[in-house]
């Protein structure tokens, strides 16, 4: 079966950091390119980061510079490194695997940036 | 950017067709997916590539792309189907590859 677990998510003042993890199991992970996907309580769903099978890395200009985003295949394992935190980022964060569309998604973990 | 726009609720009654619609610049020439979410859970794929339904989704799911119109249509609409759908693309022209649209609550009646 195939899971994504997210972890790491937390209570951060504004400008500080956070990083999250994605552990995957069930597929084979470096076979596919992985995406990080938030939404802030009762809004829609925004496009984070993507990370292809070869370590190419793609962001919407609202994290670029800010958030990096990671693979370790050997450990499959997905992480999203963020920095320079805003109120504007708060949300769940998924991960989710990218086959054509989002054919799995994580459960997500909860980022709230606050002081 | 790419927008893409969505009704923000559709109701309809138990038995009867459920349609919602996501508009945007000829996105006929997209390939559309469609999420489920219901509250206090991640999205759930139920139409890929405008109209193909992953395993496990019900036939009473369907979808349909032309001009600058995609709209997914839910038959024999149940009590279970009542969630938040959303609409997404992949856009190659803009910083945002994906694009999602803003979500459609449904309610069943």
């Amino acid at each position: 079966e195939v899971q994504l677990v997210e972890s790491g998510g937390d209570l951060v003042q504004p400008g500080g950091s956070l990083r999250l993890s994605c552990a995957a199991s069930g597929f084979t992970f470096n076979n596919y390119d992985m995406h990080w996907v938030r939404q802030v309580p009762g809004k829609g769903l925004e496009w984070v980061s993507a990370i292809g099978i070869r370590g190419d890395t793609y962001y919407p200009d609202s994290v670029k510079g800010r958030f990096t985003v990671s693979r370790e295949n050997v450990k499959k394992s997905l992480v999203l490194q963020m920095n320079s935190l805003r109120a504007g980022d708060t949300a769940v964060y998924y991960c989710a695997r990218w086959a054509g569309s989002y054919d799995k998604w994580g459960q997500g973990t909860l980022v709230t940036v606050s002081s | 950017s790419y927008v893409l726009t969505q009704p923000p609720s559709v109701s309809v009654a138990p038995g009867q067709t459920a349609t919602i619609t996501c508009g945007g610049n000829y996105i006929g020439s997209k390939n559309v997916h469609w999420y489920q979410q219901k509250p206090g859970q991640a999205p759930v794929l139920v139409v890929y590539n405008d109209s193909d339904r992953p395993s496990g989704i019900p036939e009473r799911f369907s979808g349909s792309n032309s001009g600058d119109t995609a709209t997914l249509i839910i038959s024999r609409v149940e009590a279970g189907d009542e969630a938040d759908y959303h609409c997404q693309v992949w856009d190659y022209n803009s910083d945002r590859l994906v694009v999602f649209g803003g979500g459609t609550k449904l309610t069943v009646l």
